[in-house]
């Protein structure tokens, strides 16, 4: 299986802190995405990096990708409590338009 | 716009019964997809489609049958239900790479089968 890995699978912060949770792949990819999971809801797109990028930033959220390493990890800066979800990396494979989801990490945010 | 929206959001179903899962989106996606989640697999692909009277294969795809129709409708068969196929079900859209969209996928709300 060409499925990613999430580390760690499940991780409790208090409110404020900042959460990081990583994800390792094994072939060469195109591009990497995390998802968003709210419990018992549908998948949530929240941010994409390509290939060629190392860093990307939307709001509160630092993705970075390390092709070399095959590894991204996904940065929360100043957790709130509506960010407890779960969340998966994502890739899609050079000439595939499909994505391989990761097991997920579980995020719970301590108010 | 409603996104993507699926029916029914819970069934139970016997052994042996069949169902047809009902997916529809309304931002004229090229590709659509079914997914399944258990606990602690991620989401496994069954099979996609990457236009109007296409289907293909994906990761899980035994047990299940797809058509699409219509652009707008990507519906998944069960036709022999198995205890095995108790899981959350998922249907995602995209636009395909060429459109200059990113690839992402919008997921709706899932369906939760349980097959006894």
């Amino acid at each position: 299986s060409q499925q990613g890995e999430e580390d760690p699978q499940a991780l409790s912060i208090q409110e404020g802190e900042n959460a990081t949770m990583n994800c390792s792949y094994k072939t060469s990819i195109n591009n990497l995405q995390w998802y968003r999971q709210n419990s018992g809801r549908g998948l949530v797109h929240l941010i994409l990096i390509r290939s060629n990028e190392r860093e990307k930033h939307s709001g509160r959220l630092r993705v970075t990708l390390d092709t070399s390493k095959k590894s991204s990890s996904l940065l929360i800066t100043a957790s709130r409590a509506a960010d407890t979800a779960s969340y998966f990396c994502a890739t899609v494979f050079f000439g595939n338009e499909k994505l391989t989801f990761g097991t997920g990490t579980r995020l719970t945010i301590i108010p | 716009n409603a996104g993507v929206t699926q029916t029914p959001k819970f069934r139970v179903l016997k052994t042996g019964q069949s169902m047809t899962l009902l997916c529809a989106q309304d931002m004229n996606h090229e590709y659509m997809y079914w997914y399944r989640q258990d606990p602690g697999m991620g989401l496994r692909l069954i099979h996609y489609s990457v236009g109007e009277g296409t289907t293909a294969k994906g990761e899980v795809p035994d047990g299940y049958n797809v058509s699409r129709l219509k652009k707008q409708n990507f519906l998944l068969g069960l036709e022999s239900a198995a205890p095995s196929q108790t899981s959350v079900y998922f249907c995602a859209s995209s636009y395909p790479r060429q459109r200059g969209g990113q690839e992402t996928q919008y997921f709706g709300p899932g369906t939760r089968l349980l097959v006894l």
